[in-house]
């Protein structure tokens, strides 16, 4: 069982350049969501997706954007990299709901943008 | 605000002594969850412990127990007998189910745990 699998695990971008990670999860999770970690500052919600079909926006979205055209499928897309987005990205998933539905992580993404 | 308070940006242990790496959370919710993860240097996210809202015993997962304080809003995590391999970053998270959008997930800024030969 893979769980939440992030592809690439590592990118380097230059300035302007566009670039997709993506996320896949075999789990049945309705949610799904993207973070960014940066020293010091914990993980931020960039966006998230209640469904397939669904995207909204989380705490730091600008420069980012999403798709889920399939529910095991959470695409996220950067439109012109600049250096501040250069973080270590996560995705995860969750059932939904209440109770102990934890949410499950992929191992990460680091993209470094010269 | 703040949703999620982590205050010890780093804590250091020795080896089989007792941490406790403090939490607090602020929500006008009455169901939430609130979890603590694990991330050692390789950098997964590992989940560690959650207590619901509504549980009136702490939870406890083997060497590892939240302390909750639902009037204090604190959700401590005491981690017994620390081994070498429990130095890692360690983060609290809390979950709102909030009206439209579901589920809100919301991280602190973790704590560093070093633990001491």
């Amino acid at each position: 069982n893979a769980g939440v699998t992030q592809t690439p695990k590592f990118r380097v971008l230059k300035t302007g350049q566009s670039m997709t990670l993506l996320c896949a999860q075999d789990m049945n999770h309705e949610y799904m969501y993207w973070y960014r970690q940066d020293p010091g500052m914990g993980l931020r919600l960039i966006h998230y997706s209640v469904g397939e079909g669904t995207t909204a926006k989380g705490e730091v979205p600008d420069g980012y954007n999403v798709s889920r055209l399939k529910k095991q499928n959470f695409l996220l897309g950067l439109e012109s990299a600049a250096p501040s987005q250069t973080s270590v990205y996560f995705c995860a998933s969750s059932m939904g709901g209440s109770g102990a539905n934890v949410l499950t992580f992929g191992a990460g993404s680091r993209l470094t943008v010269l | 605000a703040q949703k999620i308070t982590q205050t010890q940006p780093g804590m250091f242990v020795q080896e089989k002594e007792a941490v406790t790496l403090d939490c607090t959370y602020d929500t006008s919710d009455q169901s939430y969850g609130l979890f603590w993860y694990k991330q050692p240097s390789s950098g997964e996210m590992i989940f560690l412990i959650y207590q619901g809202s509504y549980d009136e015993q702490n939870a406890t997962e083997g060497r590892y127990s939240l302390n909750f304080q639902k009037a204090r809003k604190s959700a401590n995590l005491v981690i017994s007998a620390s081994q070498l391999g429990d130095s890692a970053m360690y983060f609290c998270a809390m979950r709102e189910n909030v009206v439209y959008t579901g589920n809100q997930f919301y991280f602190g800024t973790g704590t560093s745990l070093t633990v001491i030969p």
